[in-house]
């Protein structure tokens, strides 16, 4: 167990829907980094928040939006779905800024219909 | 300049033998070079990791090799037993840009 938790684990939805992905972190690491992992383009780096900030960004859509709490968990929200956004999300956490020995959670499995 | 190039996409070792799983890459910014292990239905999980100052690091079963003028780096996986049957990702840190670069996988299989 990674101690980053994610739900829901599962998640099924129509295409044009808006879904909100969640992440708790390991007890104390401060940033949170979401990931995409689809079969045909592997693992990408979606955004980054570290203490509440945005601190880095990768390949995410404009219909994608994440933000962190001040309890520190995230929230990845993803609108007007489409069939091609059926993927694993996953959050990964590490103590500081910096994404090194990052800590991933188990995912989160998007299929949209 | 930030791709990782990470073959093969798939081993199949027989319980014993070594598992060898090779990474390059372009950009001379990366500075730290980790190693993923993801079992299905799981997170990756940091297995093994490596910084351009030493040629290889060792660590169980689990070796890196990492040749900086070639911009390679490789796992290799001793006496691979069947539960280490898995997914494997290389990746690579550019501290300037605070981002990981992933390879694309290679789903190794360890035969009994």
């Amino acid at each position: 167990d990674s101690g980053v938790t994610q739900t829901p684990k599962h998640l099924i939805t129509a295409t044009g829907q808006r879904v909100t992905l969640r992440c708790s972190p390991r007890s104390g690491d401060l940033s949170v980094y979401w990931y995409q992992q689809s079969l045909d383009q592997g693992l990408q780096f979606l955004i980054q928040y570290y203490n509440g900030e945005e601190r880095a960004k990768g390949n995410i859509l404009e219909r994608f939006s994440a933000q962190q709490f001040p309890d520190l968990h995230s929230e990845l929200n993803l609108s007007s779905l489409e069939l091609g956004d059926s993927a694993l999300y996953f959050c990964a956490s590490t103590r500081f800024w910096q994404n090194t020995e990052a800590f991933f959670g188990q995912g989160t499995r998007l299929t949209v219909v | 300049q930030q791709q990782v190039k990470q073959s093969p996409q798939s081993l199949i070792v027989q319980k014993g033998g070594i598992s060898i799983i090779n990474c390059a890459y372009e950009n001379t910014a990366f500075d730290y070079f980790p190693w993923y292990q993801q079992f299905p239905g799981k997170g990756p999980a940091l297995l093994i990791a490596i910084r351009p100052d030493v040629s290889e690091k060792k660590e169980g079963r689990f070796t890196i090799s990492f040749n900086k003028s070639a911009k390679q780096f490789s796992l290799h996986i001793m006496d691979s037993q069947p539960g280490d049957s898995a997914t494997y990702f290389c990746a690579a840190y550019n501290n300037a840009g605070n981002m990981l670069t992933f390879g694309g996988g290679t789903r190794l299989m360890v035969k009994p």
